[in-house]
């Protein structure tokens, strides 16, 4: 099983869609957990912080499920502007290496 | 600007020449990480360094490349003999001293590493 793993996609959801992304992780004892975007050929930007059941921002909620080892990320009311790609990130507990996983893809049309 | 900095945007090599990749961390951060990323891949954890020490380089090829940073000045990623298969993103990261809870990195805008 890889250590953090994401469904690559591409989704193509029409604006206004509610869309919905699962992470999952291997490593138990991770405490902390992130989502990136990243646009094309730029840096990734952080998203969310999810340290305990679940986050919310505006138009984002990340869910974390410790007992299934998965965080999820649903953004309602899609805009253009949120097509890229979404990337789950997992640091080790302690902070030592950072696993990124390989990043699901979001087209979002008119 | 307080972002993380990385020098040059963009740099093109021969093989078999040296590649350095310079990162100045946001103010106040102590940690630093470096993280490659091939064309359509994600992004692969190649070490973590905190001043003076490295703490993680798990991700690191074991030939040819190397890391540091510094008491003074920024971290480098030095990339001995390119190849064309070093052509890549290198991204560093870096962030607060960390605790039992992460704290989130912040990333500079890469270095585009061309290999001719």
């Amino acid at each position: 099983r890889k250590e953090v793993e994401q469904d690559p996609g591409p989704f193509n959801v029409p604006e206004g869609a509610t869309v919905a992304f699962n992470c999952t992780y291997s490593n138990s004892a991770s405490q902390s957990f992130f989502w990136y975007r990243q646009d094309c050929r730029k840096e990734p930007k952080l998203l969310m912080s999810v340290y305990s059941s679940g986050n919310e921002d505006g138009r984002f909620t990340a869910q974390l499920n410790r007992a299934s080892q998965y965080i999820s990320l649903l953004i309602r009311d899609s805009k253009l502007s949120d097509s890229a790609t979404y990337l789950c990130v997992v640091p080790y507990t302690g902070g030592f290496k950072t696993i990124f996983g390989a990043g699901t893809r979001l087209f979002v049309k008119a | 600007n307080a972002g993380v900095m990385q020098n040059p945007r963009h740099l093109v090599r021969r093989r078999g020449q040296e590649a350095r990749l310079r990162c100045s961390p946001m103010k106040g951060h102590s940690h630093v990480y470096w993280y490659r990323q091939l064309p359509e891949e994600g992004l692969k954890f190649m070490v973590y360094l905190q001043k003076e020490n490295i703490i993680d380089e798990s991700g690191m090829p074991k030939e040819r490349f190397s890391a540091e940073f510094p008491k003074e000045g920024p971290s480098i990623l030095r990339i001995q003999q390119v190849v064309r298969g070093d052509s890549a993103a290198y991204f560093c990261a870096s962030s607060p001293a960390t605790g039992l809870f992460n704290q989130p990195q912040h990333f500079g805008d890469g270095t585009r590493l061309s290999i001719l």
